[in-house]
């Protein structure tokens, strides 16, 4: 497609059950991030991967948000035993190459997740 | 997590008026990004500063990279309705393993015709 794609938009779930939350990157984009934003405030840095691997994790809060990109396309981040603390926009943006000064990050639209 | 100061936190304007906003950082960045988010759309990249003392204008937009590497600000001049959204700073943190964006705490504007 033309831009960063995710799905789905919208997510409500209980608390203590499993999503996942899905991102397809613009093709070609080999750079590929995950943020998360709560209510009034900026985006804030999960993961970053190069390809297949993830080259900085830096960002997931705990170790009930995990994240993959098997094939070095299509992400999917993964939460179990949500919270209601996890209720955000959850950002994904990739980028064509990664690190360097002129690499621009395109975001896509989010998915809003609500745990009751 | 960690997130750059951006003031002020909200603006109400009339058409036609400039706007100014800026962001402060305890920490020195290479790189200033500036975004605007529109009501359930990501961020979309306005303008981008790449060297200290840098200003770059995109339109009726103009943003400076500050000396100190820590700061920037961004003026939007003769404003009009579509000018209306949450602006966000940034500073790229890239190289080695990383790559990544530190966001700004955000500024509404809103612009009344």
């Amino acid at each position: 497609g033309a831009g960063v794609s995710q799905t789905p938009s919208n997510k409500v779930t209980e608390k203590g059950k499993y999503v996942e939350l899905r991102c397809d990157p613009i093709s070609g984009h080999t750079a590929l991030y995950w943020y998360r934003q709560s209510l009034g405030q900026g985006p804030e840095f999960l993961i970053y991967f190069q390809g297949t691997g993830a080259a900085d994790d830096s960002g997931l809060p705990n170790d009930r948000f995990f994240a993959v990109r098997p094939e070095g396309s299509v992400s999917t981040l993964k939460i179990q035993r949500t919270e209601r603390g996890d209720s955000a926009v959850y950002l994904c943006a990739s980028s064509r190459s990664g690190p360097s000064s002129t690499d621009t990050q395109y975001f896509g639209p989010g998915t809003r997740l609500t745990v009751l | 997590g960690q997130q750059l100061n951006q003031s002020p936190q909200s603006m109400f304007i009339q058409e036609g008026e400039d706007v100014s906003m800026n962001c402060t950082s305890s920490s020195i960045f290479n790189t200033w990004l500036w975004y605007k988010q529109d009501p359930g759309e990501g961020p979309v990249l306005l303008i981008a500063l790449y060297k200290a003392g840098e200003l770059t204008s995109n339109g009726r937009l103009t943003a400076q990279f500050g000396i100190t590497r820590k700061d920037s600000f961004l003026n939007i001049s003769a404003s009009i309705p579509s000018d209306v959204g949450i602006y966000f700073c940034a500073g790229s943190v890239y190289g080695g393993a990383t790559n990544k964006l530190i966001f700004g705490t955000g500024t509404l504007l809103a612009v009344q015709p």
